[in-house]
């Protein structure tokens, strides 16, 4: 079992929609939580860093962390063509400098 | 604006040839890393930096070397011992352990 399992999609969805994107993961050390989104050809640009569990809202996007069933997701509001591109969960633990990354998915919002 | 600079965008190596990519923060991190993305694949660690002239190998180091002379800069050469370097890679720093990793745009190396 990887230790963050990212469903690699694509996800298509209807410009609009909301979007739910989600990681797993089974190491209980984790403690930061990252999302990250990723043009073609270009690096990934962090969206979110999270530490506790709970919400965290940017914008249109909204980052949700569930310690206790190791589940993270990443929620986007009113999606724009956009936003598609691939999304990259990651995590680390206290202290460490590795995160692990989970192999993203790719989104598809068309018009 | 502060941020990571990758160049050059695209390379092109033959075969015996090393080649050099050049990453350079103006963010005043610490650390700073080497990853490959290959499609399919997800990031796979080549090299990590935590302080200037330090540097560990990452999951896949074999074929590559770097250094870290300055805090600015983290350049990973890619020998002729590494028989498939055709990927995209990326380079990324941190303030420190625990926190977020950003992001440079990427060298594409392809073999001629």
């Amino acid at each position: 079992q990887k230790e963050v399992e990212q469903d690699p999609g694509p996800l298509s969805v209807p410009e609009g929609a909301i979007v739910s994107l989600n990681c797993t993961y089974s190491n209980s050390a984790f403690q930061y939580f990252m999302w990250y989104r990723q043009y073609s050809r270009k690096g990934p640009e962090l969206l979110m860093y999270t530490y506790s569990s709970g919400n965290k809202e940017d914008g249109r996007f909204t980052a949700q962390v569930d310690k206790s069933s190791k589940y993270i997701s990443l929620f986007i509001r009113d999606s724009q063509p956009s936003d598609s591109a691939t999304y990259l969960c990651a995590m680390i633990s206290g202290g460490s400098y590795i995160p692990t990354f989970g192999r993203g998915t790719s989104l598809i919002v068309h018009p | 604006d502060g941020g990571i600079t990758q160049s050059p965008k695209y390379l092109f190596r033959k075969e015996g040839q090393n080649v050099t990519l050049s990453c350079e923060q103006n963010l005043n991190h610490d650390a700073m890393y080497w990853y490959r993305q290959d499609p399919g694949q997800g990031l796979r660690l080549i090299y990590y930096s935590q302080i200037v002239n330090d540097f560990q190998k990452g999951d896949i180091a074999e074929g590559y070397s770097v250094s870290r002379e300055k805090k600015e800069s983290f350049p990973l050469t890619v020998t002729s011992a590494q028989k498939n370097p055709t990927a995209f890679y990326l380079c990324a720093s941190s303030a420190q352990g625990g926190g977020p990793q950003h992001f440079g745009d990427g060298t594409r190396l392809s073999i001629l």
